[in-house]
């Protein structure tokens, strides 16, 4: 079957201008993560959705940073006033409750 | 607060031979743990997990350890292959550690 998408695969952008990032996640998985990836480091966690329960937020790094699920489906991460420090790759996974998280291809940020 | 990390960034290993990557994590409580392989440019593929009432679980080539006592687990590739070159994770819930980058060596 399908797996996660994301896009766009690649975006470039001006510092200051905001960004909206997507995830389509598998049909049927309740769980939705967010995590960023800078050059050569690992997972950095953003944002957590399960099923219809708060998001779990804690890892967005300021108030730049908002990300929406809806349906209980799609995902959209938007940057607000992006920054120099927001290049990364920015990976949304899922997973079906808390077992293992199957990644999208990830977007590429570069902000320059 | 909870961490998940690993001993070594990389670990260079000839092919044919086995290749041993750990991870130590900080939380007595984790009860699940996962192995996740990322490839460059691509998201990381889950690889295997294993819950805290067990020891040890094999996959296919793979051998995943965990001892509770030390809050210390492995993950062991038998006959590494070339295309088993990658950065590999592990993690617990959304805790993911550095990456330990694994480079086979023909």
């Amino acid at each position: 079957g399908a797996g996660v998408s994301q896009s766009p695969s690649n975006k470039v952008t001006e510092k200051g201008k905001d960004v909206e990032l997507r995830c389509d996640p598998i049909s049927g998985h309740t769980a939705l993560y967010w995590y960023r990836q800078s050059l050569g480091q690992g997972l950095e966690f953003l944002i957590y959705f399960q099923g219809n329960s708060a998001p779990d937020k804690s890892g967005l790094p300021s108030d730049r940073f908002s990300a929406e699920r809806t349906g209980g489906s799609v995902s959209t991460l938007t940057i607000q006033r992006t920054q120099q420090e927001d290049s990364a790759v920015y990976l949304c996974a899922s997973s079906f409750d808390r077992y293992e998280q199957y990644f999208g291809p990830g977007t590429r940020l570069t902000v320059t | 607060g909870e961490s998940v990390g690993l001993h070594l960034p990389t670990l260079s290993v000839q092919e044919g031979d086995n290749s041993i990557i750990n991870c130590a994590y900080s939380n007595s409580a984790s009860d699940y743990f996962i192995w996740y392989k990322q490839e460059s440019g691509k998201g990381p593929q889950f690889i295997i997990d294993i819950r805290s009432n067990m020891d040890k679980r094999q996959g296919q080539r793979v051998t995943v350890l965990l001892n509770k006592t030390v809050k210390h687990l492995s993950l062991q590739i038998a006959a590494t292959q070339p295309g088993d070159s990658a950065v590999y994770f592990c993690a617990e819930s959304r805790n993911f550690g550095t990456g330990t980058s694994l480079t086979v060596i023909p």
